[in-house]
């Protein structure tokens, strides 16, 4: 089973359409982050968590809000939802002490 | 904005070449990352290099960093087609808490 998962792996959705995308992690870490990217720009950070009362905004933030409902689960939400906001989604985990980033494999989403 | 810039954009070689990409970024750092993407894929975590320290090996990757000129560069010995993929690197930001990931080297190896 994948350490860290991600639902859904594909979304299509309208313009002002609110959307939730949801991370689970069975890898047993504290600090947990959402990124996009789009084509030719890498990976931007949202959203990180270090642990469920520890929320911080990242280098994106705008149009986005996060939930970290366990230590397992963190979800970023789209309140209404813009086509500037397709692209593909990620999440990922850490070990505070290790640094390395485990990522999940992604959710593609479509704003039309 | 970006903290790593990796260079070059695309990098195209035969099997059994040896693949050189750079990262260059701006501000200290705490240690420099490198990661793998398959397409549409989730990235792999392929090595860390901390400030204090100038060389990693691991299998056929070596990582170099040199803070004085503030880059680092992934070389893939002995290139495979199945090393095809983008790579990342990603560095923090001294005295802060979150990563930033330059764009990517897209590496083609022909078979």
């Amino acid at each position: 089973d994948a350490d860290v998962t991600q639902t859904p792996r594909n979304r299509i959705t309208k313009t002002g359409k609110r959307i939730m995308l949801e991370c689970s992690q069975t890898k047993g870490h504290d600090r947990m982050y959402w990124y996009r990217q789009d084509p030719g720009l890498g990976l931007r950070l949202i959203y990180y968590s270090f642990d469920v009362k520890d929320i911080n905004k990242g280098e994106i933030s705008d149009g986005y809000s996060v939930s970290r409902q366990a230590q397992a689960k963190f979800s970023l939400s789209l309140e209404s939802a813009i086509p500037n906001q397709t692209a593909l989604y990620f999440c990922a985990t850490s070990d505070g002490l290790a640094e390395t980033q485990y990522f999940g494999p992604g959710t593609r989403l479509l704003v039309l | 904005s970006q903290q790593g810039e990796e260079d070059p954009q695309a990098l195209s070689i035969q099997e059994g070449e040896n693949a050189t990409m750079n990262c260059s970024y701006k501000t200290s750092i705490n240690n420099l990352q490198w990661y793998r993407q398959n397409s549409g894929r989730g990235l792999v975590h392929l090595i860390l290099i901390r400030s204090n320290e100038r060389e990693k090996h691991s299998g056929r990757l070596r990582v170099t960093l040199d803070t004085s000129k503030k880059s680092s560069s992934l070389l893939i010995t002995a290139s495979r087609a199945a090393d095809t993929a983008s790579y990342f690197c990603a560095t923090d930001f001294y005295n802060n808490n979150d990563m930033r990931f330059g764009a990517g080297t897209r590496l083609t190896v022909k078979p």
